[in-house]
């Protein structure tokens, strides 16, 4: 049984640029939540996907958009980048359910310069 | 609107003492409660969820519906507890959960 695993684990951008971020999920899940944790804060919920279909999406801009592909990996995207976008980002994947187990990967630093 | 409160930054108690982590919520149904532990270089992970009812590595937490609080308590720190404490909520909606973190706890366990 493999992990999440995140690609890449560390990436500095320019303000206006769009970026990529890659997630593989945990063999035999099906759900990929994306999150954000700023310096100092609790991850916050960006969105989730389900079955390759965005099934809830937290308080950010349509600039930040994903797939689900049908191996059931993930990409965050973000057009645009600002400098309060720098930030770890998390990939967590889980089986349907809301008492289920998130399990998560080691994250993306996302640098905005 | 959900929301998770941790109100302690940073909580430093010495090895053998009792530990409580506080966690208050708030949410219009029935939540779902989990806490999750960041130990020093490693990714997040589930401690436990109050649906399982267990005592995970002498950890304990208790939902009270009453007072909104999902604390996590062990009655004698080890130094190997010391670690980034997170309280999280899902809500009742389909699909995985969508976990609503607080802003976590830095647990010290001094010898």
């Amino acid at each position: 049984e493999t992990g999440v695993t995140q690609s890449p684990t560390h990436l500095i951008k320019t303000r206006g640029q769009q970026v990529t971020l890659r997630c593989s999920s945990q063999s035999g899940h099906n759900t990929v939540s994306w999150y954000q944790q700023a310096l100092g804060q609790g991850p916050q919920f960006i969105f989730q996907y389900y079955r390759e279909e965005e099934n809830g999406r937290g308080n950010f801009p349509p600039r930040f958009s994903g797939l689900q592909f049908p191996n059931y990996s993930s990409e965050l995207n973000v057009n645009a980048l600002e400098l309060d976008d720098s930030a770890l980002y998390l990939c967590a994947s889980s089986l349907t359910g809301v008492d289920t187990e998130a399990f998560f990967g080691q994250g993306t630093r996302l640098t905005v310069v | 609107a959900q929301r998770v409160t941790q109100p302690e930054k940073l909580l430093s108690v010495f090895k053998g003492a009792p530990v409580e982590l506080k966690c208050n919520y708030s949410y219009s149904g029935s939540p779902e409660l989990f806490w999750y532990v960041q130990y020093s270089r490693q990714r997040l992970q589930l401690l436990l969820r109050h649906i399982s009812r267990e005592s995970i590595k002498g950890f304990t937490a208790d939902l009270n519906k009453g007072e909104t609080s999902f604390h996590l308590k062990k009655p004698f720190a080890q130094e190997e507890d010391s670690a980034m404490y997170y309280c999280a909520l899902s809500g009742i909606t389909g699909g995985g959960n969508k976990l609503t973190f607080g802003t976590g706890t830095q647990l010290k366990v001094e010898l």
